[in-house]
């Protein structure tokens, strides 16, 4: 059973470049978070998708935006990248009551912008 | 805004001894998970723990919830190289739909 599956591994932009990340979530999971890991700090919730919809929102501009699709994955964008953009992004999946379950995360998309 | 302060930061020791990570927050949460994150990797769930007080013990790590639920430790016994890792702890507000609250991390290194 395949868990969360992330691509790309590793991304190196150009400042003001736009960026998009993909998802896999774990089979059976319908709820997909994106969180930001900068070096050294625990993961930044960036937002929550399910069924089709950003349900909650961290505190991030709009720059950061997303979408899932009808198979639950799910993409991340980030457009007009900056500097400290640069940074681990994580995938986490999930089904209702992941606060009592837990969230299976992916191994990530390492960014770096230049 | 919650947040979730974690102690130590670093911890290093030696193969055998025991230790507890600390998880600290002015806030309630409606659960508190922690994780093991290695270098590479994203985070892997080892626990949660949802009603006050509760004690949930994993072969020879034990986590406590604060009975306030705003608090929480990881106690390790008889560490190995293998625990060697980085521990973050996450709180959970409204069932998670708000994502997840997680703390800056404890890097715990083993030293054989």
């Amino acid at each position: 059973d395949a868990g969360v599956t992330q691509s790309p591994t590793h991304l190196i932009k150009t400042r003001g470049q736009q960026v998009t990340l993909r998802c896999s979530p774990k089979s059976g999971h319908d709820t997909v978070s994106w969180y930001q890991q900068a070096l050294g700090q625990g993961p930044q919730f960036i937002f929550q998708y399910y069924e089709e919809e950003e349900r909650q929102r961290g505190n991030f501009p709009d720059r950061f935006s997303g979408h899932q699709f009808p198979n639950y994955s799910s993409e991340l964008n980030v457009n007009a990248l900056l500097l400290g953009d640069s940074a681990l992004y994580l995938c986490a999946s999930s089904l209702p009551g992941a606060s009592l379950y837990g969230y299976t995360f992916g191994s990530g998309t390492r960014l770096t912008v230049v | 805004t919650q947040l979730l302060e974690q102690s130590p930061q670093f911890l290093s020791i030696q193969e055998g001894e025991n230790l507890t990570v600390y998880c600290n927050s002015s806030s309630v949460f409606s659960s508190l998970q922690w994780y093991r994150q290695e270098p590479g990797e994203g985070p892997v769930l080892l626990v949660t723990v949802v009603t006050g007080g509760e004690v949930k013990k994993l072969k020879r790590l034990t986590f406590q919830f604060g009975d306030a639920r705003k608090d929480s430790s990881l106690h390790i016994t008889a560490a190995q190289p293998g625990d060697t890792g980085l521990y973050l702890c996450a709180g959970a507000v409204r069932g998670g739909a708000d994502g997840l609250t997680f703390g800056k991390g404890t890097h715990l290194i083993i030293q054989p």
